[in-house]
């Protein structure tokens, strides 16, 4: 595997269902991103680690949990959402925080 | 909080024709711009990196440039080919990446 991998590629779930996505990356990287893009509207930035600490959370739900175990792993925990949350959320990783940044294939959230 | 506008937001055009996307930003204390093309359904692919320091970047048939003090930076594709049909986003490295809405190119055979 190379690059950044994220499992699963598609994901349905109902309201009261407790999920995770996970995202790998085999480039070296200190920095890991969670991004949720809607349709019609700007990618958002969810959270940021680096060095396994997270520098950045944006003001987002607490319904979303994320957790980076090591440097190259980053879960993204999902519990009690709500369908205006069904969104493509995308892992990135970047050597350090202002570097350029990889992306992940996605994970395409439906929410019932 | 910096805001970021992409123009156009759709553009269609034939096989070999030159083109320019825009990007424009609200705060110039930028540390980076970075372009990305985005294929539907799928992650976002980095094509070019500016840092603040820089004026363009070149690779291939795309040329980036950044002119800080105005707030805008474009995105020069050459020779256009129907290969390069996709959403073109940018990012604007301030306190963190903030992404315009894209530009979805269609480049017809």
């Amino acid at each position: 595997e190379t690059g950044v991998t994220q499992t699963p590629r598609h994901l349905v779930m109902g309201m009261t269902n407790k999920k995770s996505l996970k995202c790998e990356q085999h480039l070296g990287h200190n920095a890991m991103y969670w991004y949720k893009q809607s349709a019609k509207k700007p990618l958002e930035l969810m959270f940021v680690y680096s060095l396994e600490e997270r520098v950045e959370n944006n003001s987002v739900p607490s319904r979303f949990s994320p957790e980076c175990p090591n440097s190259s792993h980053l879960f993204l925990h999902l519990h009690t959402l709500q369908p205006e949350d069904s969104a493509l959320y995308l892992c990135a990783s970047s050597q350090a925080v202002r570097d350029t940044q990889y992306f992940g294939p996605g994970t395409r959230l439906t929410v019932l | 909080k910096q805001e970021v506008t992409q123009i156009p937001a759709a553009l269609s055009v034939p096989e070999g024709e030159n083109l320019v996307l825009n990007c424009s930003f609200t705060d110039s204390a930028i540390y980076n711009l970075q372009w990305f093309r985005q294929d539907p359904g799928k992650g976002l692919t980095s094509l070019l990196l500016i840092q603040s320091s820089q004026r363009e970047q070149t690779s291939g048939r795309l040329n980036a440039s950044l002119d800080k003090s105005s707030g805008r930076s474009t995105l020069y594709i050459a020779a256009s080919q129907p290969g390069d049909s996709a959403t073109y986003l940018c990012a604007v490295g301030f306190n963190k990446f903030y992404f315009g809405s894209g530009t979805k190119l269609n480049v017809k055979p």
